[in-house]
């Protein structure tokens, strides 16, 4: 069965703390996401990458950065954590470069991340 | 830039009743994709249709149907005979090809369906 693996369900950090999301998919895939999720915001888009240490940024990088030394493993970095980055945050992984209609987009079940 | 818009945060319908959830976006390439998920109150997300930019015709996927017009941008989906499952928050998205893959996602709306 093919997977996404979120290392964390739940987190809680104390603000200023570095903190390392983790995301592992067993799929070969050249395409993974960072997002987050808030109430009446919906899934922003904070970083994608589309290969091996390449990266690109999205709607709302201020705050994180990425890395991905290996194809598998997708990393968030909050790199001093402000109780403003509470929230959910979630992988999705792709092994199609362009939207099609066998796309299939898999998903982590999510990191629930407390700033205190 | 890309942008999709859900202006709906929330909707009830009777069971059994057809639903439309609406989907605006925005972009400046020609070619792109757009999907609707849903996700209930595990967290898990769940694809649901797909249209292709190039796409004649609407998708369907069983109860599940894209209104497509595309010259206004829009990309409404249509639940037919709701049903209590049906209650979830559903998400559209878009996918350029000139992106580089990105993907991004609306608001959400949180469908609830009434007995």
């Amino acid at each position: 069965d093919v997977k996404v693996t979120q290392s964390s369900r739940y987190l809680v950090k104390r603000t200023g703390e570095k903190v390392f999301l983790e995301c592992v998919q067993d799929m070969d895939h050249e395409n993974m996401f960072w997002y987050r999720q808030d109430p009446g915001l919906g899934l922003r888009l904070i970083y994608f990458s589309y290969d091996v240490k390449m990266k690109e940024k999205g709607d709302i990088p201020e705050g994180y950065s990425v890395s991905r030394e290996k194809k598998e493993r997708f990393s968030l970095i909050l790199e001093s954590a402000s109780t403003n980055q509470t929230s959910m945050y979630l992988c999705a992984s792709t092994g199609e470069a362009a939207p099609g209609p066998g796309n299939t987009i898999y998903f982590g079940e999510g990191s629930w991340l407390t700033v205190v | 830039a890309q942008k999709i818009t859900q202006t709906q945060p929330g909707m009830f319908v009777q069971e059994k009743e057809a639903v439309t959830l609406d989907c605006t976006y925005d972009t400046s390439d020609q070619s792109y994709g757009l999907f609707w998920y849903k996700q209930p109150s595990s967290g898990e997300m769940i694809f649901l249709i797909y249209q292709g930019s190039y796409d004649e015709q609407n998708a369907t996927e069983g109860r599940y149907s894209l209104n497509f017009q595309k010259a206004r941008k829009s990309a409404n989906l249509v639940i037919s005979a709701s049903q209590l499952g049906d209650s979830a928050m559903y998400f559209c998205a878009m996918r350029g090809y000139n992106q580089g893959g990105k993907l991004i996602f609306g608001q959400g709306t949180e469908l609830s369906v009434k007995p």
